[in-house]
This record gives C-alpha cells, sequence and structure tokens, in this order.
C-alpha cells in the first residue's frame, strides 16, 4: 500500500471549514484514498472513500488531484464534535499478499476545532 | 441497524493469564478484522476471518489467536499475556473481500481496552 503523509495536527474555527491535507505521491492506478476519524479513545469512523473523482457525501468533500498525488478531505462547517485524528489511507482494492484484507494506518492529523 | 459491538468495554488481566475479547459484527457482515491500538504505536492490523476462515493475520506472535463462529461473530484470544499487550482493541467488520469497492468498507466496534498489570 502506498504511503501517506500528514500534517500531524491542525487547528479550526467552529462553523468555518475544515481542509486536511494527505500527500500519497506514490499511489498506483488501482489504489483507493479512504478517510477515517477516531475521537478520543472511540473506534475509527469511516467518513469517505475515492479513486480519481471527486467524492461528497453527508460528512464530508474529497478532493483527489488531477494526478491523484494528493488529497484534501474538506469538512464543511467543523463543529466541535469533529475533534478527533483523521486518517488518510490509500489501499488497492482486493489487495492481495500481506495487504490482504488490512487497513494501514498511519499517524494521521490531529484536528482541534475551536469555539 | 446495530453497529458492531464488542465485549467486555474494559478487561483487567494479569501477566500469564489469557484474555478472551469477543465481537459481534454488522448484520451481514461476513468479514471481521482485529486491531491493536497501543499507545503510541498507532492502530496495528492483527487478524482477518472471513467466512469462517483466517485469511491474513499482521505481524503478532502466535499467542495472539481467534476464530469465526457460524454466525461471524468472532473472537480474539491472548494467550501467556505481557504487560506491552495493554491496549485498546479494535474490532470491524464488512461485506466481505472481493466485492465492490464500497461494499468492503470496514466500520469499527468501540474497543475493548485491555490492561494488563
Amino acid at each position: 500500500d502506498a504511503k501517506t503523509t500528514q500534517p500531524t495536527s491542525m487547528d479550526c474555527a467552529e462553523g468555518r471549514a475544515a481542509n486536511l491535507p494527505c500527500n500519497h505521491s506514490t499511489i498506483s492506478g488501482n489504489e483507493y484514498v479512504y478517510w477515517y476519524r477516531q475521537i478520543h479513545s472511540q473506534g475509527p469512523q469511516y467518513i469517505i472513500h475515492g479513486l480519481k473523482n471527486n467524492e461528497t457525501n453527508e460528512m464530508a468533500s474529497l478532493i483527489i488531484t488531477e494526478d491523484r498525488k494528493s488529497s484534501t478531505l474538506i469538512l464543511p462547517h467543523a463543529t466541535l464534535r469533529d475533534t478527533a485524528v483523521y486518517y488518510c489511507i490509500v489501499r488497492a482494492f482486493n489487495a492481495g499478499g500481506t495487504s490482504y484484507g488490512k487497513l494501514t494506518f498511519g499517524q494521521g492529523t490531529i484536528l482541534t476545532v475551536h469555539p | 441497524e446495530a453497529g458492531v459491538t464488542q465485549s467486555p468495554t474494559h478487561l483487567i488481566k494479569t501477566r500469564g493469564q489469557q484474555a478472551t475479547l469477543r465481537c459481534s459484527p454488522i448484520s451481514g457482515h461476513t468479514s471481521v478484522y482485529w486491531y491493536q491500538q497501543a499507545l503510541g504505536l498507532g492502530l496495528q492490523f492483527l487478524l482477518w476471518y472471513d467466512e469462517g476462515e483466517e485469511r491474513n493475520r499482521g505481524n503478532f506472535p502466535p499467542r495472539f489467536s481467534g476464530r469465526q463462529f457460524p454466525n461471524y461473530s468472532s473472537e480474539l484470544n491472548v494467550n501467556a499475556l505481557e504487560l506491552e499487550d495493554s491496549a485498546l482493541y479494535l474490532c470491524a467488520s464488512s461485506l466481505g473481500q472481493g466485492l465492490a469497492i464500497a461494499k468492503n468498507i470496514q466500520y469499527f466496534g468501540a474497543g475493548t481496552r485491555l490492561s494488563v498489570l
């Protein structure tokens, strides 16, 4: 699975958009970008995923650059409850071998939303 | 619809004992995954079960084992507990591999916090 690079921490004011970047410059053509978040001491929560087109759901938007080497997760109107660690994961669809079935989590970005 | 449920929420054991953690997947999901989140080490993949079979395991010693039952629930066993086994153990479930990408999203439970004294 391709390695991802995320900033260690970010701050955002409540009500403003939070834009979380992720670099995945070695991504392969069959690898998807997934985003999860983990609120303190809870299990990770799936947010969104995409291959090459921009995606939007009720939680967030995912913008993937044309060369697919980076992406940005956008929380349009951040609230205090969005304070969490956000993980960007790149994984091949039906990855085989030692990657079979698993998600590889990095250190993620600690997003702190301030009042 | 109920999410992934794990029990117990907290478990306290002493070194050398055995721990058993349980996981019930989302209804209709056939794959169950186990992850360990130890302090300072991040989330690490432990095991994956699908249709009752172990499909993959992470870089953990054999004293970490598990099984999946016919109803797709799963249990993780940790034998000969060591202090460094203290961690949050997370279970996830999905509709299984080999399906359309949107169907093998892993959904996580709240975890079992294991403390080894």
